[in-house]
């Protein structure tokens, strides 16, 4: 079975620029969340996404943004990029709000 | 104050020994503790869960709650040197896949 699939792997962007970020749940998942990591810490919670609605935020700027389809996959918007957006960005997926997340392999975004 | 505190490490054992992670936290709101393992450039992998109060045992891993106290554990017996990776405490107040919020990480290296 396939897990959570994000990309791309790897991307690399400018100061100022835009980038999109995807997700593919685990087939049946109805939930997905985004998180951030900084090299060195532990993930930080962005975004939590199930049945299409927003169901929770984390304490990030209105630059990021996300929606979710009605295949369940998930996009990752980040405007007006910056040095610090420079981190692992990870997806997790579960089947419904209350169990278990598992996670993708993540996007790792460099912002020169 | 961070939400939750873990130690960064690294911790170095010998192959075999059995190897204690621990966490703090501040937040009583927490009912919901998960212990992630997290490889090099990998998304984080669900070990254990486990919700309030208690002892979970899975194989060589056994993870400890203590609520009044606001302290978790994971101990691994029989260590092995591919257990080596970064060992992640999590915890969320309103369920095991919203909103978690993450340790900085213990790096553990297992020498054979």
């Amino acid at each position: 079975d396939a897990g959570v699939t994000q990309s791309p792997t790897h991307l690399i962007k400018t100061r100022g620029q835009h980038v999109t970020l995807r997700c593919s749940p685990i087939s049946g998942h109805k939930s997905v969340s985004w998180y951030q990591q900084v090299l060195g810490q532990g993930p930080q919670f962005i975004f939590q996404y199930y049945e299409k609605e927003e169901r929770g935020r984390g304490n990030f700027p209105d630059r990021f943004s996300a929606r979710q389809f009605p295949n369940y996959s998930s996009e990752l918007n980040v405007n007006a990029l910056l040095l610090g957006d420079s981190a692992l960005y990870l997806c997790a997926s579960s089947a419904l709000l209350d169990t278990e997340a598992f996670f993708g392999q993540g996007t790792r975004l460099t912002v020169v | 104050q961070k939400e939750v505190e873990q130690d960064p490490g690294p911790l170095s054992v010998p192959e075999g020994a059995i190897v204690s992670l621990n966490c703090t936290y501040s937040n009583s709101a927490f009912q919901y503790f998960m212990w992630y393992r997290q490889y090099s450039r990998k998304g984080p992998e669900l070990l254990m869960y486990t919700y309030s109060s208690g002892n979970k045992e899975d194989g060589r891993f056994t993870a400890q709650v203590d609520k009044s106290s606001k302290y978790i554990s994971l101990f691994i017996r029989d260590s092995q040197p591919s257990d080596s990776a970064t060992y992640l405490c999590a915890m969320s107040a309103r369920s095991s896949a919203s909103k978690i919020i993450f340790g900085s990480g213990t790096r553990l290296s297992i020498r054979p």
